[in-house]
């Protein structure tokens, strides 16, 4: 895998409030996953982006990616408490490794 | 119900006392992986298996062994485990290794090395 940078690494919002972390990588990535860990649990999938350009929406999360394939970013609508966690992306190289960017903590004031 | 299944899920040892952690998938996935999660470093890629016997290194394997003798196991073994193996161990499963897959993880093994 390639090297992911992701920022930022903690987020603290109030209730209502919006969120974004992005996921930078110096090279073109192939492809670029999302994932969700709550505290105390374990990374669960959200989504997949393939394409240049690509934008997925699920409910108030929107996932993109970059144009150029070098930059993803999750955008949170109007944060709620059950958003709290740490968000991950992950590019899935082609020799196999699994590259996780270091995740962004989001906690949220109710 | 499809899960990935790790044991146990708490741990305490000494140094230098081999221990292994279980991993099994019940959902016949061809790739799975181990991981180690410590604060502002993320996850980092152990090992990992595409096939029954096939196994390579990941990020950070010093310190670990790994095999791969049936296809839902995937054990981790710490042969001499160090303070500095301390940390949440996550195995996950994918179908394959092709890019739309999406990777399953378990619940996670906290390992404490006194």
């Amino acid at each position: 895998g390639q090297q992911v940078m992701q920022i930022p690494q903690y987020q603290h919002v109030q209730e209502g409030e919006d969120f974004t972390t992005y996921c930078n990588s110096s090279t073109t990535l192939s492809n670029i996953q999302w994932y969700k860990q709550r505290p105390g649990g374990h990374p669960v999938f959200l989504i997949q982006l393939v394409k240049s350009g690509e934008v997925k929406k699920q409910k108030r999360l929107t996932f993109q990616f970059g144009e150029a394939k070098k930059n993803s970013s999750l955008h949170i609508t109007a944060t709620q408490t059950t958003d709290v966690g740490t968000y991950f992306c992950l590019e899935r190289g082609s020799n196999y490794k699994l590259t996780f960017g270091k995740g962004t903590l989001l906690t949220v004031n109710p | 119900e499809a899960q990935v299944t790790q044991n146990p899920r708490y741990l305490i040892t000494v140094t230098g006392k081999k221990l292994t952690v279980t991993c099994s998938q019940n959902m016949n996935h061809e790739y799975m992986s181990w991981y180690r999660q410590d604060p502002g470093l993320g996850l980092r890629q152990i090992y990992y298996s595409m096939n029954v016997e096939v196994t390579d290194k990941g990020d950070v394997p010093e310190g670990y062994k790994v095999s791969r003798k049936e296809k839902r196991n995937f054990p981790l073994i710490l042969e001499s485990p160090s303070p500095n193996q301390t940390s949440l161990y996550f195995c996950a499963s994918s179908l394959g290794t092709g890019m739309n897959t999406e990777a399953f993880f378990g619940q996670g093994t906290r390992l404490t090395v006194v």
